[in-house]
């Protein structure tokens, strides 16, 4: 059982470039969330997915996409990446109210 | 939408000693208030958690209190050891419907002396 996982765990992009930050959770939960973790302000909210099938936008949605491919899996898109999108992303899921977070993944955008 | 505030952001205290690590929240229908820690490289991880009909819950030696008149909860860490040394957040919810969305404070670093 290994919980929450995310690739890569570190990452570094050019201005303009695209790519595409996986997570995948073996706990059969229903609900995952992508948040975003900078200095001095906490994690915020980017997407999350109720459910397989769904998505909805969190509090800093403007530059990602998301896809929820399957139950296990929830990934998160950076079209033309930019440097204020530098920051730590970390993947999580649910069970009840509990949220499990994954390891996170460095991106630098330089 | 609900905003948190957590106070202070760094922490430095005695090995032995108490910390107490404060939040506050603005939207008065948040009913689960949950702390996590994390430690140097790694995600966050859940350490207590309380909901709103409840005042106060301990686990050995974290306690989380919670006033809701006045809108703020608290993290009480006694007789503190060096691995309590990490980033400590609290967070906000409204537990409805299926979203679960947390919003998070600043974040606290407690270092621990020995």
């Amino acid at each position: 059982n290994a919980g929450v996982t995310q690739t890569p765990k570190f990452q570094v992009l050019k201005t303009g470039q695209s790519m595409t930050l996986q997570c995948a959770q073996d706990m059969n939960h229903n609900s995952m969330y992508w948040y975003r973790q900078d200095p001095g302000m906490g994690l915020r909210l980017i997407y999350y997915s109720a459910s397989e099938g769904t998505t909805d936008k969190g509090e800093v949605p403007n530059g990602y996409n998301v896809s929820r491919l399957n139950k296990r899996e929830f990934s998160l898109r950076l079209e033309s990446a930019a440097p204020s999108q530098t920051s730590v992303y970390f993947c999580a899921s649910r069970d009840f109210d509990t949220q499990y977070f994954g390891p996170g993944t460095r991106l630098t955008v330089l | 939408g609900e905003n948190v505030e957590q106070h202070p952001s760094t922490l430095s205290v005695q090995e032995g000693d108490s910390a107490v690590i404060k939040c506050t929240y603005s939207d008065s229908a948040s009913n689960y208030f949950p702390w996590y820690k994390q430690e140097l490289g790694k995600g966050p991880q859940l350490i207590i958690d309380i909901r709103s009909n409840v005042g106060e819950k301990k686990d050995q030696r974290i306690a989380v209190t919670l006033n809701k008149t006045a809108k703020h909860f608290s993290l009480h860490i006694t007789e503190t050891q060096p691995e309590d040394s990490a980033v400590y957040f609290c967070a906000a919810s409204i537990i409805s419907g299926n979203t679960g969305k947390l919003i998070f404070g600043q974040g606290t670093t407690l270092q621990v002396k020995p």
